[in-house]
């Protein structure tokens, strides 16, 4: 059974630079086919998607954030991580790691719980 | 960015009833759309995927029909688990894009 587990602060200031990372247990991140992705969502609202890191190590951003973002895979941890840089107050969201896998059933099969991260001084 | 309207945006209903939430995109997606659930504080949980698949271990009293912009999600009798919100999702063309929710509530 594949689990994913989001950790990082749960307090940024304005201006810096957020960073998550997502554990993956129950089966390697560097096995073929999967997409390692990152959702977030704002309170009391619907779903955002972030980005993805495809298991070879290539990534994909939402154009929305592209400039401020950046997903990168550690194969010898097992994790996946994200940087999103220049935060405001409109970052504050739960942030969520979660799998798919591409193709004709692509969809975010796994998740994890989400950590909330909130933007203020 | 494909756009996806759910309706309606929040449902009252009772145990047992048949419910129907409905999601449209604003371009042909095929068949490339998924169901979530998701409770207060939890992850959101994959219920149908490819429009009408169902996810394993979900119950049979879900299903999903549709195909290029109209599709719906049906709980053919509702369970008092069931109350939650649900989310479409299209997985047709990059960046992904989710529906704004529809939030099923007791009655």
């Amino acid at each position: 059974q594949v689990q994913l587990q989001e950790s990082g602060p749960g307090l940024v200031k304005p201006s810096q630079t957020l960073s998550l990372t997502c554990t993956v247990s129950g089966g390697s991140i560097s096995s073929g086919g999967y997409y390692w992705n990152w959702i977030r969502q704002h309170p009391g609202r619907g779903l955002e998607w972030i980005g993805y890191i495809y298991y070879s190590g290539s990534p994909y951003y939402n154009p929305s954030l592209k400039s401020r973002l950046t997903i990168s895979l550690d194969t010898s941890k097992n994790q996946f991580s994200l940087k999103l840089s220049s935060v405001t107050a409109a970052d504050t969201a739960v942030y969520y790691c979660a799998r798919n896998m591409g193709g004709s059933s692509d969809s975010f099969d796994y998740w994890g719980q989400g950590t909330l991260v909130t933007v203020s001084s | 960015d494909i756009q996806m309207t759910q309706s309606p945006s929040s449902l009252s209903a009772s145990v047992g009833d048949r419910v129907t939430i409905t999601c449209r995109a604003s371009q042909s997606i095929s068949r490339y759309l998924n169901w979530y659930q998701q409770k207060p504080g939890k992850a959101p949980k994959l219920l149908i995927y490819a429009a009408s698949s169902l996810q394993s271990g979900v119950p049979s009293r879900f299903s999903g029909s549709g195909s290029g912009t109209d599709f719906t999600l049906t709980i053919s009798s509702l369970q008092p688990e069931d109350f939650a919100s649900y989310y479409c999702q299209q997985s047709y063309s990059m960046p992904y894009t989710f529906g704004q929710g529809t939030k099923l509530e007791i009655k």
